[in-house]
């Protein structure tokens, strides 16, 4: 298994550019998150999904977008690239259940300049 | 809302020193606890848990115990190696049941020299 996998691993970004962040993972685990890590800080959740076609509003969801057409993929999408958006994003899935682990991507690090 | 706060980073220690790094949480509620390690440019990892009070999770010499009293979950290494070297995150969940939303501590970064 290769557990949950994300690209890019990196992106620079002009200030009103667009992009996907892409998440897959392979072990068929109903919920999916998106968080955000800036520095010196801990991770805020931005979007979750309890399984496809629903999701849902983390703590910082302004300014981003989300789609779960599939238990596999959770793509995070920014339409308007603001420099506040700076950050490493990480996407994390869990198995149904409760006091179920999250297990994460190893982030996607973006600029935005 | 629920919060985490954990002890003032960086520490920096001597391989086979004792550590402890400090962590209290505010929440409603019953919430499961968890601490989470991330390694140089690795996403995170658990490293332990403890669903209710009194519980003592443990992995790989770490132990934290859910301490409900001093809402409280201090993690702790009676002898640490080089390899520990990392960011150390605890954190809370959110809801028993659905999608259990987790909300994390700033992190605090440990070095530890040979």
């Amino acid at each position: 298994n290769a557990g949950v996998t994300q690209t890019p691993k990196f992106r620079i970004l002009k200030i009103g550019q667009s992009m996907t962040l892409q998440c897959t993972q392979d072990m068929n685990h109903n919920y999916m998150y998106w968080y955000r890590q800036d520095p010196g800080m801990g991770l805020k959740l931005i979007y979750y999904s309890v399984g496809a076609g629903i999701t849902d509003k983390g703590e910082v969801p302004n300014g981003y977008n989300v789609s779960r057409s599939t238990t596999e993929d959770f793509p995070l999408r920014l339409e308007l690239a603001a420099p506040s958006q700076t950050s490493v994003y990480f996407c994390a899935s869990a198995p149904q259940g409760a006091y179920n682990e999250q297990f994460f991507g190893p982030g996607t690090r973006l600029t935005v300049l | 809302g629920n919060s985490v706060t954990q002890m003032e980073g960086p520490v920096t220690l001597s391989e086979e020193a004792f550590l402890t790094i400090n962590c209290t949480y505010t929440a409603t509620g019953y919430p499961s606890l968890f601490w989470y390690v991330q390694y140089p440019g690795e996403g995170l990892q658990l490293l332990l848990k403890a669903t209710k009070a009194d519980d003592k999770g443990s992995n790989k010499g770490f132990e934290a115990t859910y301490r409900k009293e001093t809402t409280s979950f201090h993690l702790e290494k009676g002898s640490v190696q080089v390899s520990d070297s990392a960011v150390y995150f605890c954190a809370l969940s959110e809801g028993v049941q659905g999608a259990q939303k987790l909300v994390f501590g700033q992190g605090t970064r440990l070095t530890i020299n040979p």
